[in-house]
C-alpha cells in the first residue's frame, strides 16, 4: 500500500529564511509526486508536480528515490507562503487516486 | 470562469439521518472525484468517475456511502444512516481528462458535514 508521510504538522519560519517542508513516500512502483497548497480561506490547489521540473512562487522539490523523498524548498521564505501544505501521490497502477499526507502548516514570521 | 462548486458549504445532521451532497465540476471535465478530509489528516479518496461510471470506488468506507454522477456532470454523494464519525470536510475535484500525472485535478471549497 502507498503511503505519503510529513513528520511536521507546524513549520515556524522567519520572513527570508529557507523553508524545507519534508514529505517521504513508501510504494514499490515510480510514484508520481505533487505538492498542493491550501491558503487561508481558499481552496485546496495543485503547487507543483515532480515531472514537471517546474519553480512556482520560487518553490522547487526534488524527487529522491534512493531515499523515497519529495522535500519541498524555497531559499527566501515569504510571508504570502504562510498556508497549508500536503504532499500528494499518484501510483499510476491502474488507479487515479491521490494519496495525501497529513500536511504541514508553515507559518513566516515577518 | 467558474471553478468547482459545492453544496452545501455546511451541513449539520443528527445520528442516523440520511444526508446528499452535491458537486457542480467544471464545465468540459470528464474526470470527478470525491475526498474526505478529517480534522486534522489530508484529504482521503473516496470515489472516481469517469463519465457517468464509477471506475474506482475502492475509497468509499461502507455501504452507507454511495454516489452517482448520471449525466456525467454533477454528483451527488449520498450518505445512509449517518454516524459521528462521518464529521468531516468533504471534497469534490474534477479534471479535464483522467491521468493525475498530466492531468490538475481542481478542488471545490468542500461540504463541512457535522453529525450531532
Amino acid at each position: 500500500a502507498q503511503r505519503v508521510t510529513q513528520p511536521e504538522k507546524l513549520l515556524s519560519v522567519f520572513k527570508g529564511a529557507p523553508v524545507e517542508l519534508k514529505c517521504n513516500y513508501s510504494y514499490s512502483g515510480s510514484p508520481e509526486l505533487f505538492w498542493y497548497v491550501q491558503y487561508s480561506r481558499q481552496r485546496l490547489q495543485l503547487l507543483l508536480r515532480h515531472i514537471s521540473r517546474e519553480s512556482i512562487k520560487g518553490f522547487t522539490a526534488d524527487l529522491n528515490k534512493g531515499e523515497t523523498s519529495f522535500h519541498l524548498k524555497k531559499p527566501f521564505a515569504q510571508e504570502e507562503d504562510s498556508a497549508m501544505y500536503y504532499c500528494a501521490l499518484y501510483s499510476g497502477a491502474g488507479s487515479y487516486q491521490l494519496t495525501f499526507g497529513k500536511g504541514t502548516k508553515l507559518s513566516v514570521i515577518p | 470562469g467558474a471553478g468547482v462548486s459545492q453544496t452545501p458549504s455546511n451541513k449539520v445532521t443528527e445520528k442516523g439521518k440520511y444526508v446528499e451532497l452535491r458537486c457542480d465540476p467544471i464545465s468540459g471535465h470528464t474526470a470527478l472525484y470525491w475526498y474526505r478530509q478529517s480534522l486534522g489528516q489530508g484529504p482521503e479518496f473516496l470515489i472516481y468517475f469517469q463519465g457517468t461510471g464509477a471506475a474506482d470506488d475502492s475509497g468509499l468506507p461502507n455501504d452507507r456511502f454511495f454516489a452517482v454522477r448520471p449525466e456525467g456532470s454533477v454528483s451527488t454523494l449520498k450518505i445512509q444512516r449517518t454516524e459521528r464519525g462521518d464529521s468531516a470536510v468533504y471534497l469534490c475535484a474534477s479534471s479535464l481528462r483522467t491521468d493525475p500525472s498530466t492531468d490538475t485535478q481542481y478542488f471545490g471549497p468542500g461540504t463541512r458535514l457535522t453529525v450531532l
